[in-house]
């Protein structure tokens, strides 16, 4: 099925582990994007990747790296992970820039206890 | 910084009743505004989207209005069904940029 897969969709993390949240999309969309989500707060953008190669900041980046080696794939690392990060984490993709719909995966819920 | 200002937070309407959500943008680039719709254990969906240069966009029961001048937009749904029950979110982008600021959502409970 075409769209944005992201595995596992369950973690418990401890405090200081580190982990990478797969995200896997089959569209040949160039745009990726990392996103989390937390009560209140909407979805905040933390990593977005215009190309292979190519990745930037959003509003909340630290504590995640991300790198984009081929156009299907965009892992999000957590190097120590933090309870600050315990949220639901999606990844989406688009073909274009703005203006076209993102296509969004089911997420990550993460746990870091 | 770039903002979207959504409300209400929550909202419980009647089923057959009409459904309101409201946003306001800060940055005046932004021309194109998506409205996603997510249940639960699932990710955003887009639902409707529209474009400055018009001040209305209907899909099936789902209507965007769009005010230029007031920097606002809102998403009615009319005859507002149990399945409509989610959490809808409004965003804005433009066409030089490749991310979404989103605001920060309305849970809809349509009561049967």
């Amino acid at each position: 099925n075409a769209g944005v897969t992201q595995t596992p969709k369950f973690q418990v993390l401890k405090t200081g582990q580190s982990m990478t949240l797969q995200c896997a999309q089959d569209m040949n969309h160039e745009y990726m994007s990392w996103y989390r989500q937390d009560p209140g707060m909407g979805l905040r953008l933390i990593h977005y990747s215009v190309g292979a190669g190519i990745t930037d900041q959003g509003e909340v980046p630290n504590g995640y790296n991300v790198s984009r080696s081929t156009t299907e794939d965009f892992p999000l690392r957590l190097l120590s992970a933090a309870p600050s990060q315990t949220s639901v984490y999606f990844c989406a993709s688009t073909p274009g820039q703005g203006i076209y719909g993102y296509t969004f995966g089911s997420g990550t819920r993460l746990t870091v206890v | 910084q770039q903002q979207v200002k959504q409300s209400p937070q929550s909202l419980i309407v009647q089923k057959g009743g009409i459904s309101i959500i409201n946003c306001a943008y800060e940055n005046t680039a932004f021309d194109y505004f998506p409205w996603y719709q997510q249940f639960p254990g699932k990710g955003p969906a887009l639902l409707i989207a529209i474009r400055p240069d018009v001040s209305e966009k209907k899909e099936g029961r789902f209507t965007i209005s769009f005010n230029k001048s007031a920097k606002q937009f809102s998403l009615h749904i009319m005859d507002s069904q149990p399945g409509d029950s989610a959490t809808y979110f409004c965003a804005g982008t433009y066409s030089g940029y490749s991310t979404l600021t989103f605001g920060k959502g309305t849970m809809l409970l349509v009561s049967p």
